[in-house]
């Protein structure tokens, strides 16, 4: 088992361009979620899929940043366009949905995102 | 509001010298409690939850619910124990997700 993977493992772009990361949760894992890690500080929640649907997308910081998870696979999260604030670290977990239980979390390795 | 809170950046001891990871928490209801550790070059990934009531690498955590504190405890430091360390909470039944929310995370050095 591979585990959650990302992709890309590290994108430097430019203010005002686009970039697209990627995730591919364990399989069976209906349970998608995003977050952020920005320098210094905490790890935050950006949103969380189960299958294709968004259960909670409370943590997205603003409308540059776009989610999708067609088919209730893998999933993308766009940023267009880029701000020098959104550098960081955006890491992709999965889990498998038990009722009435919070789910252990599986995390991907990260995606090292800088915008110049 | 929920909140987690690691007061210590960094902790740094020598091996075999007791170690204690501060967590407390700020959260309305009855929210599940992990700590999350993360090794150089390795994945984020989960030590324990209170729930499970467990040991892990000689890892223990008990909730305390009247001072809201969740530290990380282990007799005796090892070298490989050398981490990011996250404490992280959750809501599920109240909120229907399972997001996590996570401190800001120690960094643990054991020295040899």
């Amino acid at each position: 088992e591979a585990g959650v993977t990302q992709f890309p493992s590290h994108s430097v772009i430019e203010k005002g361009q686009t970039v697209t990361l990627r995730c591919d949760p364990i399989s069976g894992h209906d349970n998608l979620y995003w977050y952020r890690r920005v320098m210094g500080k905490e790890i935050k929640f950006l949103l969380h899929f189960v299958k294709e649907s968004k259960q909670d997308e409370s943590g997205m910081p603003n409308n540059r940043f776009l989610a999708e998870r067609t088919g209730g696979t893998y999933s993308t999260l766009k940023v267009q366009p880029a701000e020098l604030e959104d550098s960081g670290v955006y890491f992709c977990a999965s889990s498998q949905e038990v009722r009435d239980r919070v789910n252990e979390q599986f995390f991907g390795p990260g995606t090292r995102l800088t915008v110049l | 509001a929920q909140r987690v809170t690691q007061p210590e950046k960094l902790l740094s001891v020598f091996k075999g010298a007791p170690v204690e990871l501060k967590c407390n928490y700020s959260y309305s209801g009855s929210p599940e409690l992990f700590w999350y550790v993360q090794y150089s070059r390795q994945r984020l990934q989960l030590l324990l939850r209170h729930i499970s009531r467990e040991s892990i690498k000689g890892f223990t955590a008990d909730l305390n619910k009247g001072e809201t504190s969740f530290h990380l405890k282990k007799p005796f430091a090892q070298e490989e124990d050398s981490a990011m360390y996250y404490c992280a909470l959750s809501g599920k039944r109240r909120y229907n997700t399972d997001k996590l929310i996570f401190g800001t995370g120690t960094r643990l050095q054991v020295f040899p």
